[in-house]
């Protein structure tokens, strides 16, 4: 069935700092890909999304490209604040939701 | 818009109790996802429902069942609960299409003791 991998977090940053956030998938279809945000006590915000290959996803200086050689959705962003602290998943969309484990970040001033 | 409302917040229950969760869509959207998020892990899909009935499950229980109304809210029970039922449980609605994005409640936290 579909999965995804995510990087294993924690990850702990300074401000102004590159971050990355490795996701691969596996899917039997061709499935639209997304990442999620999750702040702390609330529910799932979309961060951005690719609906085939090569779609790259862009949203608050985040990207994504939806590599289909590679099987892989890597989330990335130049210059971190720290209101980017949050857990953030990887996913699939074959008419339902598969996750990855999510990556928490915290971000220090 | 209201978006994805979802009741009660927060809920305790003895085990082997029954519970009912709550989930009103985004307007505009027909089909309602469940999913349920363990402490420290990612959201597993419960069960979707289109046009009042079940179109998906995941790999849950029986003890787990659903309902949609005809104005696409939606409810999720759990029978005889049990300790691993505890987690937040997260209701999404979207449009039927494959690639459409789902939209998430704040969710409901169950604690069962």
């Amino acid at each position: 069935g579909d999965s995804v991998t995510q990087m294993e977090g924690p990850v702990t940053l300074s401000e102004e700092a590159f971050l990355t956030i490795n996701c691969t998938y596996t899917a039997t279809g061709y499935p639209s890909l997304f990442w999620y945000v999750q702040y702390p006590g609330e529910g799932l915000q979309l961060l951005l999304k690719a609906t085939k290959a090569d779609d790259k996803g862009s949203n608050k200086g985040f990207e994504a490209t939806y590599r289909k050689e590679t099987t892989s959705f890597h989330l990335e962003k130049g210059s971190v604040q720290v209101s980017d602290s949050a857990v953030y998943f990887c996913a699939l969309n074959d008419y339902k939701l598969s996750f990855g484990a999510g990556t928490t970040v915290t971000v220090r001033a | 818009d209201a978006g994805v409302t979802q009741s009660p917040t927060h809920l305790i229950k003895t085990r082997g109790q029954q519970v009912t969760l709550r989930c009103s869509p985004k307007s505009g959207h027909d089909t309602v996802s469940w999913y349920q998020q363990a402490l420290g892990q990612g959201p597993q899909f419960i069960f979707q429902y289109y046009e009042e009935e079940e179109r998906q499950r995941g790999n849950f229980p029986d003890r787990f069942s659903g309902h949609q109304f005809p104005n696409y809210s939606s409810e999720l029970n759990v029978n005889a609960l049990l300790l691993g039922d505890s987690a937040l449980y997260l209701c999404a609605s979207s449009l039927p299409a494959q690639n459409t994005e789902a939209f998430f409640g704040q969710g409901t936290r169950l604690t069962v003791v």
